[in-house]
Protein backbone atom coordinates (compact mmCIF):
# COMPACT_ATOMS: atom_id res chain seq x y z
CA UNK A 1 0.00 0.00 0.00
CA UNK A 2 1.12 3.14 -0.80
CA UNK A 3 0.98 6.74 2.05
CA UNK A 4 1.80 10.02 2.45
CA UNK A 5 2.17 12.04 5.32
CA UNK A 6 2.20 15.51 5.44
CA UNK A 7 2.90 16.43 9.90
CA UNK A 8 2.06 20.26 10.13
CA UNK A 9 -1.64 20.80 9.52
CA UNK A 10 -0.48 24.90 9.45
CA UNK A 11 2.60 26.53 8.47
CA UNK A 12 2.77 29.95 9.21
CA UNK A 13 5.64 31.86 8.04
CA UNK A 14 6.35 35.70 7.54
CA UNK A 15 6.32 37.23 3.80
CA UNK A 16 9.81 37.50 2.19
CA UNK A 17 11.26 34.62 4.64
CA UNK A 18 11.82 30.79 3.27
CA UNK A 19 9.54 28.49 3.22
CA UNK A 20 8.57 24.82 3.86
CA UNK A 21 6.45 22.38 3.33
CA UNK A 22 6.87 19.16 4.85
CA UNK A 23 5.96 15.78 3.25
CA UNK A 24 6.67 11.68 3.69
CA UNK A 25 5.70 8.80 1.39
CA UNK A 26 5.68 5.32 1.79
CA UNK A 27 5.33 3.00 -1.49
CA UNK A 28 6.82 -0.67 -2.27
CA UNK A 29 8.56 0.34 -5.65
CA UNK A 30 9.95 3.46 -6.62
CA UNK A 31 7.64 6.74 -6.63
CA UNK A 32 6.15 9.15 -8.57
CA UNK A 33 5.57 12.59 -6.09
CA UNK A 34 3.36 15.45 -7.01
CA UNK A 35 2.45 19.06 -5.34
CA UNK A 36 -0.49 20.46 -6.08
CA UNK A 37 -2.15 23.96 -4.12
CA UNK A 38 -5.56 24.32 -3.53
CA UNK A 39 -6.62 28.36 -3.21
CA UNK A 40 -10.25 28.75 -1.42
CA UNK A 41 -13.07 27.72 -3.63
CA UNK A 42 -10.99 26.44 -6.02
CA UNK A 43 -9.72 22.95 -7.76
CA UNK A 44 -6.57 21.52 -7.21
CA UNK A 45 -3.59 22.94 -9.39
CA UNK A 46 -0.56 21.38 -10.40
CA UNK A 47 2.86 22.30 -8.68
CA UNK A 48 5.85 20.24 -9.53
CA UNK A 49 6.57 16.83 -9.78
CA UNK A 50 9.14 14.34 -9.52
CA UNK A 51 9.85 11.30 -11.72
CA UNK A 52 13.52 10.53 -12.19
CA UNK A 53 16.91 12.49 -12.44
CA UNK A 54 17.48 15.40 -10.10
CA UNK A 55 16.53 15.55 -7.16
CA UNK A 56 15.70 19.01 -6.42
CA UNK A 57 12.62 19.92 -8.93
CA UNK A 58 11.18 23.29 -9.73
CA UNK A 59 7.76 24.45 -10.38
CA UNK A 60 4.99 27.05 -10.77
CA UNK A 61 5.54 30.23 -8.80
CA UNK A 62 8.96 30.00 -7.58
CA UNK A 63 8.24 26.62 -5.96
CA UNK A 64 11.13 23.57 -5.70
CA UNK A 65 11.01 20.19 -3.38
CA UNK A 66 13.87 17.77 -3.05
CA UNK A 67 13.62 14.31 -3.46
CA UNK A 68 15.29 12.40 -0.79
CA UNK A 69 15.43 8.93 -1.01
CA UNK A 70 16.93 8.10 2.28
CA UNK A 71 14.73 9.61 4.11
CA UNK A 72 11.31 8.96 2.57
CA UNK A 73 10.48 12.80 2.11
CA UNK A 74 10.21 15.52 -0.71
CA UNK A 75 9.62 18.66 1.16
CA UNK A 76 8.32 22.03 -0.52
CA UNK A 77 10.21 24.73 -0.82
CA UNK A 78 10.12 28.51 -1.84
CA UNK A 79 13.31 31.28 -0.74
CA UNK A 80 11.09 34.08 0.01
CA UNK A 81 7.06 33.60 0.66
CA UNK A 82 4.40 36.05 -0.94
CA UNK A 83 1.32 37.01 1.03
CA UNK A 84 -0.60 35.00 -2.14
CA UNK A 85 0.99 31.75 -1.51
CA UNK A 86 -1.46 31.67 1.34
CA UNK A 87 -2.95 28.19 0.76
CA UNK A 88 -3.40 24.73 0.96
CA UNK A 89 -0.87 22.39 0.14
CA UNK A 90 -0.98 18.67 -1.03
CA UNK A 91 1.29 15.81 -1.77
CA UNK A 92 0.40 13.29 -3.68
CA UNK A 93 2.38 9.49 -4.70
CA UNK A 94 2.28 7.25 -7.11
CA UNK A 95 3.74 3.88 -6.87
CA UNK A 96 5.86 3.69 -10.19
CA UNK A 97 4.92 -0.18 -10.34
CA UNK A 98 1.49 -0.19 -10.57
CA UNK A 99 1.23 3.43 -11.84
CA UNK A 100 -2.31 3.34 -11.15
CA UNK A 101 -4.00 5.50 -7.87
CA UNK A 102 -2.86 9.06 -6.70
CA UNK A 103 -2.75 9.00 -3.03
CA UNK A 104 -3.15 12.20 -1.13
CA UNK A 105 -1.64 13.71 2.46
CA UNK A 106 -4.16 15.35 4.42
CA UNK A 107 -3.22 18.69 3.45
CA UNK A 108 -0.75 21.65 5.30
CA UNK A 109 -2.74 25.29 4.99
CA UNK A 110 0.27 27.79 5.05
CA UNK A 111 -0.34 31.23 5.80
CA UNK A 112 2.01 34.18 5.02
CA UNK A 113 1.74 37.13 7.12
CA UNK A 114 2.10 40.13 5.67
CA UNK B 1 -12.48 20.84 -23.90
CA UNK B 2 -9.37 22.78 -22.51
CA UNK B 3 -10.15 21.70 -18.87
CA UNK B 4 -11.62 18.73 -16.89
CA UNK B 5 -15.32 20.01 -16.65
CA UNK B 6 -17.44 19.06 -13.82
CA UNK B 7 -21.18 19.30 -13.61
CA UNK B 8 -23.38 20.75 -11.31
CA UNK B 9 -20.92 23.21 -9.46
CA UNK B 10 -23.41 22.88 -6.49
CA UNK B 11 -25.95 20.51 -5.81
CA UNK B 12 -28.24 20.38 -2.47
CA UNK B 13 -30.94 17.36 -1.99
CA UNK B 14 -32.81 16.18 0.44
CA UNK B 15 -31.45 13.44 2.81
CA UNK B 16 -32.65 9.95 1.41
CA UNK B 17 -32.37 11.38 -2.24
CA UNK B 18 -30.52 9.92 -5.08
CA UNK B 19 -27.57 12.28 -6.83
CA UNK B 20 -25.48 12.22 -9.99
CA UNK B 21 -22.35 13.96 -10.65
CA UNK B 22 -21.05 14.64 -13.93
CA UNK B 23 -17.70 14.50 -15.10
CA UNK B 24 -16.02 15.67 -18.47
CA UNK B 25 -12.43 14.95 -18.83
CA UNK B 26 -9.55 16.35 -20.69
CA UNK B 27 -10.09 14.82 -23.73
CA UNK B 28 -7.35 12.26 -24.73
CA UNK B 29 -7.25 11.11 -20.91
CA UNK B 30 -7.83 8.00 -20.71
CA UNK B 31 -7.25 8.04 -16.86
CA UNK B 32 -9.88 9.07 -14.72
CA UNK B 33 -10.51 9.52 -11.13
CA UNK B 34 -12.89 10.34 -8.47
CA UNK B 35 -11.65 11.93 -4.79
CA UNK B 36 -14.34 13.31 -1.99
CA UNK B 37 -12.71 16.32 0.11
CA UNK B 38 -14.83 17.46 3.42
CA UNK B 39 -14.56 20.61 4.86
CA UNK B 40 -11.00 21.24 5.70
CA UNK B 41 -10.07 17.67 5.16
CA UNK B 42 -7.70 15.89 2.80
CA UNK B 43 -8.82 13.88 -0.64
CA UNK B 44 -10.18 10.91 -0.06
CA UNK B 45 -9.77 8.50 -3.00
CA UNK B 46 -12.98 6.94 -4.45
CA UNK B 47 -12.70 5.17 -7.62
CA UNK B 48 -10.07 5.09 -10.29
CA UNK B 49 -11.07 4.37 -14.20
CA UNK B 50 -8.27 3.20 -16.88
CA UNK B 51 -8.92 2.77 -20.19
CA UNK B 52 -10.70 -0.68 -20.61
CA UNK B 53 -9.84 -1.90 -17.83
CA UNK B 54 -11.78 -2.62 -14.65
CA UNK B 55 -12.54 -0.43 -12.26
CA UNK B 56 -10.41 0.39 -9.16
CA UNK B 57 -13.06 0.83 -6.90
CA UNK B 58 -11.44 -0.10 -3.67
CA UNK B 59 -12.12 3.75 -2.06
CA UNK B 60 -15.58 3.62 -2.80
CA UNK B 61 -16.97 3.98 0.85
CA UNK B 62 -20.55 2.38 1.16
CA UNK B 63 -22.43 -0.04 -1.63
CA UNK B 64 -24.16 3.45 -2.06
CA UNK B 65 -21.83 4.79 -4.09
CA UNK B 66 -20.95 3.99 -7.55
CA UNK B 67 -19.45 5.11 -10.89
CA UNK B 68 -19.72 4.78 -14.59
CA UNK B 69 -17.71 5.82 -17.33
CA UNK B 70 -19.62 5.58 -20.76
CA UNK B 71 -17.15 5.01 -23.95
CA UNK B 72 -13.79 5.67 -22.00
CA UNK B 73 -14.65 9.38 -21.92
CA UNK B 74 -17.43 11.00 -19.73
CA UNK B 75 -18.31 9.85 -16.07
CA UNK B 76 -21.11 9.72 -13.52
CA UNK B 77 -20.43 9.39 -9.54
CA UNK B 78 -24.16 8.36 -8.26
CA UNK B 79 -24.57 8.20 -4.81
CA UNK B 80 -28.26 6.44 -3.42
CA UNK B 81 -30.55 7.37 -0.85
CA UNK B 82 -27.84 10.28 0.20
CA UNK B 83 -27.12 10.71 4.10
CA UNK B 84 -25.95 13.91 5.60
CA UNK B 85 -21.98 12.57 6.10
CA UNK B 86 -22.01 12.10 2.14
CA UNK B 87 -22.03 16.40 2.09
CA UNK B 88 -18.88 17.34 0.44
CA UNK B 89 -16.60 18.47 -2.18
CA UNK B 90 -16.68 15.38 -5.42
CA UNK B 91 -13.26 16.28 -7.36
CA UNK B 92 -12.37 14.36 -10.60
CA UNK B 93 -9.43 14.31 -12.46
CA UNK B 94 -8.30 13.13 -15.64
CA UNK B 95 -4.59 12.22 -17.03
CA UNK B 96 -2.88 10.55 -19.93
CA UNK B 97 -2.03 6.62 -19.81
CA UNK B 98 1.86 7.19 -19.75
CA UNK B 99 2.48 4.63 -16.98
CA UNK B 100 1.39 7.28 -14.56
CA UNK B 101 4.42 9.79 -15.38
CA UNK B 102 2.28 12.69 -16.53
CA UNK B 103 0.58 14.56 -13.56
CA UNK B 104 -3.64 14.55 -13.29
CA UNK B 105 -5.59 17.60 -14.03
CA UNK B 106 -8.53 18.32 -11.63
CA UNK B 107 -11.92 20.09 -12.30
CA UNK B 108 -13.15 22.88 -9.93
CA UNK B 109 -15.75 19.80 -8.69
CA UNK B 110 -18.91 19.41 -7.40
CA UNK B 111 -20.22 20.82 -3.89
CA UNK B 112 -23.13 18.39 -2.11
CA UNK B 113 -25.24 19.45 0.12
CA UNK B 114 -27.25 17.14 2.03
CA UNK B 115 -29.90 18.59 4.08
Amino acid sequence: AQSVAQPEDQVNVAEGNPLTVKCTYSVSGNPYLFWYVQYPNRGLQFLLKYITGDNLVKGSYGFEAEFNKSQTSFHLKKPSALVSDSALYFCAVRDSGSARQLTFGSGTQLTVLP
Amino acid sequence: GAGVSQSPSNKVTEKGKDVELRCDPISGHTALYWYRQSLGQGLEFLIYFQGNSAPDKSGLPSDRFSAERTGGSVSTLTIQRTQQEDSAVYLCASSLADGGVTEAFFGQGTRLTVV
